[in-house]
């Protein structure tokens, strides 16, 4: 059965450094997410991607992220500058259409910032 | 801003039992509702998807109802095994993203 893959599953950087979280989505799907969940409180939109533009974000999703998809596999979520609080699990979801189907969610990366 | 509310937070019964769990949200436009299991330190699992226009959806041993004027869900786990045990997210969408609730933590003692 197809799955949304995620790597790294554990990254461990220093505040101030950049990081890149990789998703592969399933390779129908048309739409991308990210998510994330602090240890402890709920998962948490971050943005939506389509057609190569981002479709919607949240107040979270500020100039410290970006999000590409590189080619015709990859999604990344970039971090430009790494505080503390955004040590966190970052999920990656996709769905084939928007607002009828399912999102399909990966395994996380685990992002520890010290 | 859609809020979401899942109770009770946590949940123990014993093997066999039926349970239902309750969710909660206060903007009514959506266009689905996912349910999800977690496992402690795992992602999310996918369980079911009610569209808006449903009153019920069913798979296997679960079934969810969606009764979107009065904002709320229900997730029916019939014959409850110790591999249930599991926190349980509700998630409604719209505005183009899902809004988790804290979960439910269930646990099925043996």
């Amino acid at each position: 059965e197809p799955e949304v893959t995620q790597t790294p599953s554990h990254q461990v950087t220093q505040m101030g450094q950049e990081v890149i979280l990789r998703c592969v989505p399933i390779s129908n799907h048309l739409y991308f997410y990210w998510y994330r969940q602090i240890l402890g409180q709920k998962v948490e939109f971050l943005v939506s991607f389509y057609n190569n533009e981002i479709s919607e974000k949240s107040e979270i999703f500020d100039d410290q992220f970006s999000v590409e998809r590189p080619d015709g596999s990859n999604f990344t979520l970039k971090i430009r500058s790494t505080k503390l609080e955004d040590s966190a699990m970052y999920f990656c979801a996709s769905s084939v259409q928007w607002g009828v189907s399912e999102q399909y969610f990966g395994p996380g990366t685990r992002l520890t910032v010290t | 801003k859609q809020e979401v509310t899942q109770i009770p937070a946590a949940l123990s019964v014993p093997e066999g039992e039926n349970l239902v769990l309750n969710c909660s949200f206060t903007d009514s436009a959506i266009y689905n509702l996912q349910w999800f299991r977690q496992d402690p330190g795992k992602g999310l699992t996918s369980l079911l998807l009610i569209q808006s226009s449903q009153r019920e959806q069913t798979s296997g041993r679960l079934n969810a109802s969606l009764d979107k004027s009065s904002g709320r869900s229900t997730l029916y786990i019939a014959a409850s095994q110790p591999g249930d045990s599991a926190t349980y997210l509700c998630a409604p969408f719209g505005n183009e993203k899902l809004t988790f609730g804290t979960g439910t933590r269930l646990t099925i003692i043996p």
